[in-house]
């Protein structure tokens, strides 16, 4: 069955690194695929979305893009703030009726 | 700010109980889904509804059952309360007609633990 795999956290990084939050998926067809982002206490909220093989999803600095060859669609942003800290989900809809398919999660803590 | 409200917030109950859980939509979403989120997981699509009639179900037994109202609420409803169960619960309504081109937009949760 269709499924999402991320990279286990937690991940660690000082205030203006880089990050890469690496996501994989295996599914049938054309998914669309997401980052989701939780934070503490709050459900979940749409960080960005691509629909088809070489779209760049972006917001608010994160970028991730569509690779079909590779079945990835990692999550990345130059510059990360304290703000940033949080759980961030990837997920997919295969059969484009918006029931996804998540990750488990990778937590990001960004330490001043 | 989603729009999107579930209660309650927190919930105890014990195992072989039942429990409901509600959800109140953005006006004018007519797709709900719901999600279980065990600790330290991603959410598992539990069932959606669309239009008041379930439109699709993951792997979960019939003892979860869900309705969705006219007035854009809905109930999450679980019968015979098992430990496994205990997980925050989320909705997440969509608008117009069901599909991975329309934004999903998710509550905050019900925390449920089941002693």
């Amino acid at each position: 069955g269709d499924s999402v795999t991320q990279m286990e956290g937690p991940v660690t990084l000082s205030e203006e690194a880089f990050l890469t939050i690496n996501c994989t998926y295996t599914a049938t067809g054309y998914p669309s695929l997401f980052w989701y982002v939780q934070y503490p206490g709050e459900g979940l909220q749409l960080l960005l979305k691509a629909t088809k093989a070489d779209d760049k999803g972006s917001n608010k600095g994160f970028e991730a893009t569509y690779r079909k060859e590779t079945t990835s669609f990692h999550l990345e942003k130059g510059s990360v703030q304290v703000s940033d800290s949080a759980v961030y989900f990837c997920a997919l809809d295969s059969s484009n009726t918006g029931k996804l398919i998540f990750g488990q999660g990778t937590t990001l803590q960004v330490k001043p | 700010e989603t729009g999107v409200t579930q209660s309650p917030t927190h919930l105890i109950k014990t195992r072989g109980q039942q429990v409901t859980l509600r959800c109140s939509s953005q006006s004018g979403h007519n797709t709900v889904s719901w999600y279980q989120q065990a600790l330290g997981q991603g959410p598992q699509f539990i069932f959606q509804y669309y239009r008041e009639e379930e439109n699709g179900r993951g792997n979960f037994p019939p003892r979860f059952s869900g309705l969705q109202f006219p007035n854009y609420s809905s109930e999450l409803n679980v019968n015979a309360l098992e430990l496994d169960d205990s997980a925050l619960y989320l909705c997440a309504s969509s608008p117009l007609g069901a599909g991975a081109q329309e934004t999903q937009y998710f509550g905050p949760g019900t925390r449920l633990l089941v002693l």
